[in-house]
């Protein structure tokens, strides 16, 4: 079993429309939390960055982590054709024996249509 | 603010060759960390450089070997290539203590 689990996709949506995207973890030791898009044949652009249980609103964007159910969500309002990219969540156990090591999901492929 | 940059974009080679990466971190960015992403997977971590030493390494063989400079800029040395070592090198930079990794557009490996 993977530490992090993602699915893949892809997530087809028309402009407009509210997405959510979800990832759950086993590791109850992860404390940091991100998420990032990608857009194809790029480096991962950093979106959203949260630390423990809770939400967290940037924008149109939207963190949110249940420690409790090892499960985090990224909700996008009103998407665009732009947000169409691969949507990657992350986390880490960051401490003296952790120096903050990503463990990434697989990606969520996200396409939205004009 | 120049953001993290890395050379070369594109890099054929063939099996049993080497080859060496490089990375310059984000201004301010004193810790650097290297990541492997296959096609259609998310990024594996390799190891993380801080004060010129590996201070974490994650599952990869000793084929895999880095360094970092005192203008904390990196490299990452990969001998005895396989097939398998074809991928996206991503490079991530961070200030030490904070978790926040900001990645490079990386650099595309093929390996024939």
């Amino acid at each position: 079993q993977k530490e992090v689990e993602q699915d893949p996709g892809p997530l087809s949506v028309p402009e407009g429309a509210i997405v959510s995207l979800n990832c759950t973890y086993s590791n109850s030791a992860f404390q940091y939390f991100m998420w990032y898009r990608q857009y194809s044949r790029k480096g991962p652009e950093l979106l959203m960055y949260t630390y423990s249980s809770g939400n967290k609103e940037d924008g149109r964007f939207t963190a949110q982590v249940d420690k409790s159910s090892k499960y985090i969500s990224l909700f996008i309002r009103d998407s665009q054709p732009s947000d169409s990219a691969t949507y990657l969540c992350a986390m880490s156990a960051f401490g003296s024996s952790n120096t903050g090591k990503l463990i990434f999901g697989q990606g969520t492929t996200l396409q939205v249509k004009p | 603010d120049a953001g993290v940059t890395q050379s070369p974009t594109h890099l054929i080679k063939t099996r049993g060759q080497q080859v060496t990466l490089r990375c310059s971190p984000k201004s301010g960015h004193d810790t650097v960390s290297w990541y492997q992403q296959a096609l259609g997977q998310g990024p594996q971590f390799i190891f993380q450089y801080y004060e010129e030493e590996e201070r974490q390494r994650g599952n990869f063989p000793d084929r895999f070997s880095g360094h970092q400079f005192p203008n904390y800029s990196s490299e990452l040395n990969v001998n005895a290539l396989l097939l398998g070592d074809s991928a996206l090198y991503l490079c991530a930079s961070s200030l030490a203590g904070v978790n926040e990794q900001f990645f490079g557009p990386g650099t595309r490996l093929t390996v024939l």
